[in-house]
C-alpha cells in the first residue's frame, strides 16, 4: 500500500520560534490531512486539503496541499508549550485512512 | 457522550489470555475504524467497519485478532491468547461515511492501553 513518509521525526525548538514539517508519498493523494495527538489523547484533526495547491491556514497553522499531489507541508507559527505533541499526516487509502509515522514536537519554553 | 468512548482505558494481562475491548462511536457515524499505536510508533490500520460489514480488515496481525461491530453501533475487539508483542495503544475511530472526496475527518477515542506481561 502507500507509505507516507514524515520528517524530522523529532523537533526540539524555543517557545516563538516557527516550524516546518513535511510529508511525502511515492503515490498520489487526492487529499491531505494533517492531525496532532496530544500525550494520552487520540489523534485530532487539524487541518484538511482537497485540492492541489490548496493553502490553508488554522489560526497559526498553515498547511498546503503539494501541486504534485505527493506532498504536503505544516506550519507552525510561533510556537507555544501546548503545541507539544506529535502530528501526523494522513490520506485516505481504499476506505480508510493511512498515517505517516509521525514528527514528535518538543517545545523548550 | 459527544465523543467516542473506549474502553476500558487501562488493561494489564497476562500472556496467554485473551482481552475484549470496546469502542463505542459518535451516534450516527456509520463507518469504525481501530489502530494500533506501539511505543513511539505511528497508527497502524486493523480493520474498519461499514455499518456491521467489514470490508476491509487487512491489518489485523493475525488470527488471533477479531473484531465484530452489532447494530451499526458498539465495537468489539478481541484479542487471543494475548502475547508480549500485542502491547499497544488500541485507537478506535469514527466518521459519519466512509471515506470519499471530501469527508476523511475520523473522530477518535482516548484509547485503550494494553499491557501484556
Amino acid at each position: 500500500g502507500q507509505q507516507l513518509n514524515q520528517s524530522p521525526q523529532s523537533m526540539f525548538i524555543q517557545e516563538g520560534e516557527d516550524v516546518s514539517m513535511n510529508c511525502t508519498s511515492s503515490s498520489i493523494f487526492n487529499t491531505w490531512l494533517w492531525y496532532k495527538q496530544d500525550p494520552g489523547e487520540g489523534p485530532v484533526l487539524l487541518i484538511a486539503l482537497y485540492k492541489a495547491g490548496e493553502l490553508t491556514s488554522n489560526g497559526r497553522l498553515t498547511a498546503q496541499f503539494g501541486i504534485t499531489r505527493k506532498d504536503s507541508f505544516l506550519n507552525i507559527s510561533a510556537s507555544i508549550p501546548s503545541d507539544v505533541g506529535i502530528y501526523f499526516c494522513a490520506g485516505p487509502q481504499g476506505g480508510k485512512l493511512v498515517f505517516g509515522a509521525g514528527t514528535i514536537l518538543r517545545v523548550k519554553s | 457522550g459527544a465523543g467516542v468512548s473506549q474502553s476500558p482505558s487501562n488493561k494489564v494481562t497476562e500472556k496467554g489470555k485473551d482481552v475484549e475491548l470496546r469502542c463505542d462511536p459518535i451516534s450516527g457515524h456509520t463507518a469504525l475504524y481501530w489502530y494500533r499505536q506501539s511505543l513511539g510508533q505511528g497508527l497502524e490500520f486493523l480493520i474498519y467497519f461499514q455499518g456491521n460489514s467489514a470490508p476491509d480488515k487487512s491489518g489485523l496481525p493475525s488470527d488471533r485478532f477479531s473484531a465484530e461491530r452489532t447494530g451499526g453501533s458498539v465495537s468489539t475487539l478481541t484479542i487471543q491468547r494475548t502475547q508480549q508483542e500485542d502491547s499497544a495503544v488500541y485507537l478506535c475511530a469514527s466518521s459519519r461515511l466512509t471515506l470519499g472526496a471530501r469527508t476523511g475527518e475520523l473522530f477518535f477515542g482516548e484509547g485503550s492501553r494494553l499491557t501484556v506481561l
